[in-house]
């Protein structure tokens, strides 16, 4: 199966800061990567698809980028509703979908 | 707006089994694939396999192949998951999910149930 290797697993910032999270890939997926948010207690939140698509409804200062093995998340300036828990997922190869480890984004 | 609902809480013995439910409301069920995710306590996440009803046809991830089983009844617009010889490492939150479908392909989960926490004990 693929591997997705998201850092840092932990973050700590303050609200106006920009903030990047990493997922590396074990072997290319070309775009098909998808990023969610979790709050405690809630379902995952689809962000981004297809490596930079903004799904409808998800704020501008959320954005993604990259292909093959390395893609990052960024938030531009974060809001105190940012502070969650954001996974990576790999959509290449079905039926072996799978999701990296996580990166809690706590508030400093 | 499509929405998942999930069944309700179950505590069961080990060795056991469970099957927990998924009820898609307000939009088309049959052409979608449907998945299902658990997430232990403190843990990520886990894609278990999914399921797309017009065909019937169910894939599960191999480390539950042989003891997951993934269906759709398109007559209620419901899946199912259930999970056989229950053990504590089962104990987890269970979320079913709609694949997001574009031009490119499968997307992402854009819709999700409200999860259905299943303990093992």
């Amino acid at each position: 199966d693929i591997q997705l290797t998201q850092s840092p697993s932990f973050l700590s910032a303050s609200v106006g800061d920009r903030v990047t999270i990493t997922c590396r890939a074990s072997q290319g997926i070309s775009s098909y990567l998808a990023w969610y948010q979790q709050k405690p207690g809630k379902a995952p939140k689809l962000l981004i698809y297809a490596a930079s698509t903004l799904q409808s409804g998800v704020p501008s200062r959320f954005s993604g980028s990259g292909s093959g093995t390395e893609f990052s998340l960024t938030i531009s300036s974060l809001q105190s509703e940012d502070f969650a828990t954001y996974y990576c997922q790999q959509l290449n190869s079905y039926p072996r979908y799978t999701f990296g480890q996580g990166t809690k984004l706590e508030i400093k | 707006q499509v929405q998942l609902v999930q069944s309700g809480a179950e505590v069961k013995k080990p060795g056991s089994s469970v099957t927990v439910s998924c009820k898609a409301s307000g939009g088309t069920f049959r052409n979608y694939v449907f998945n299902w995710v658990r997430q232990a306590p403190g843990q990520g996440l886990e894609w278990m396999g999914g399921v797309i009803p017009k065909f019937g046809t169910a894939n599960h991830a191999q480390k539950f192949r042989g003891r997951a089983t993934i269906t759709a009844d398109e007559s209620t617009n419901t899946t199912y998951m259930e999970l056989n010889s229950l053990r504590s490492e089962d104990t987890a939150v269970y979320y079913c999910a709609r694949t997001l479908e574009t031009d490119n392909g499968a997307d992402g989960f854009d819709i999700w149930g409200q999860g259905t926490m299943v303990i093992v004990s």
